[in-house]
């Protein structure tokens, strides 16, 4: 089966701190997308980043990076120095290349930020 | 340029009523995904349009939803005789080809009373 697993329903950091956000994924294909989105209250669904499977780099986007671990199927988010605006809840999501294209996701990690 | 846009923000409607929900894709994308996003389900994919081909509806929950896209552009879902099952936040996507990344719209919220 193809799945996406977040485990967190909820966490918490204090501004301008560190948070570490996990994801679990099973597949059986070799090649595969995997994504970060953000969705604030306003419901848009925003990509945070995005990293391809055969690459062995982690991607980063600013303040935003991963630890990709293939072999243990993990995919962790981490933001660094936490703003406000980084409240929201955030989705873990794979691209399988099934004939669909569709994206499979996580339950999602609802992020709090404390001033 | 623009992004994903989707119609309306927000509907309400009584049990029984058929409803419509637009979304239009970002230019030139020929891929265009809806999914469904409700509180207990998570996000669920509904449907899929490549091109002009013919939509993949595997993912529909049942043969109240259908969706069509006209001239490989905008996409409108339909869902006959609404049920409050069908409550939920209804995203579009679209992406420049197949397997590509996903852009997606603010959706719809739909509430059936």
């Amino acid at each position: 089966a193809q799945t996406v697993t977040q485990s967190q329903p909820e966490m918490s950091v204090q501004e301008a701190e560190t948070v570490t956000l996990s994801c679990t994924y099973d597949t059986s294909e070799s090649d595969y997308y995997l994504f970060w989105y953000k969705q604030p209250p306003s419901r848009q669904m925003i990509l945070v980043i995005r990293q391809e499977a055969y690459k062995q780099q982690n991607a980063t986007e600013n303040r935003f990076s991963v630890n990709f671990q293939k072999a243990a199927k993990s995919f962790s988010l981490k933001i660094s120095d936490s703003q406000l605006g980084d409240a929201a809840m955030y989705f873990c999501a794979g691209d399988y290349g099934g004939s669909q294209g569709n994206l499979i996701f996580g339950k999602g990690t609802k992020l709090s930020v404390k001033p | 340029g623009a992004g994903v846009s989707q119609s309306p923000s927000n509907k309400v409607t009584e049990k029984g009523k058929d409803v419509e929900l637009r979304c239009d894709p970002i230019s030139g994308h020929t891929a265009l995904y809806w999914y469904r996003q409700s509180l207990g389900q998570g996000l669920e994919f509904l449907i899929y349009f490549q091109g002009n081909s013919a939509p993949d509806k595997s993912g529909l929950p049942s043969d109240r939803f259908s969706a069509e896209r006209t001239g490989g552009s905008v996409s409108t879902l339909t869902i006959q005789r609404t049920q409050q099952e069908d409550s939920a936040v209804y995203l579009c996507a679209s992406s420049l080809r197949w397997a590509d990344t996903q852009y997606f719209g603010p959706g719809t919220r739909l509430t059936v009373l």
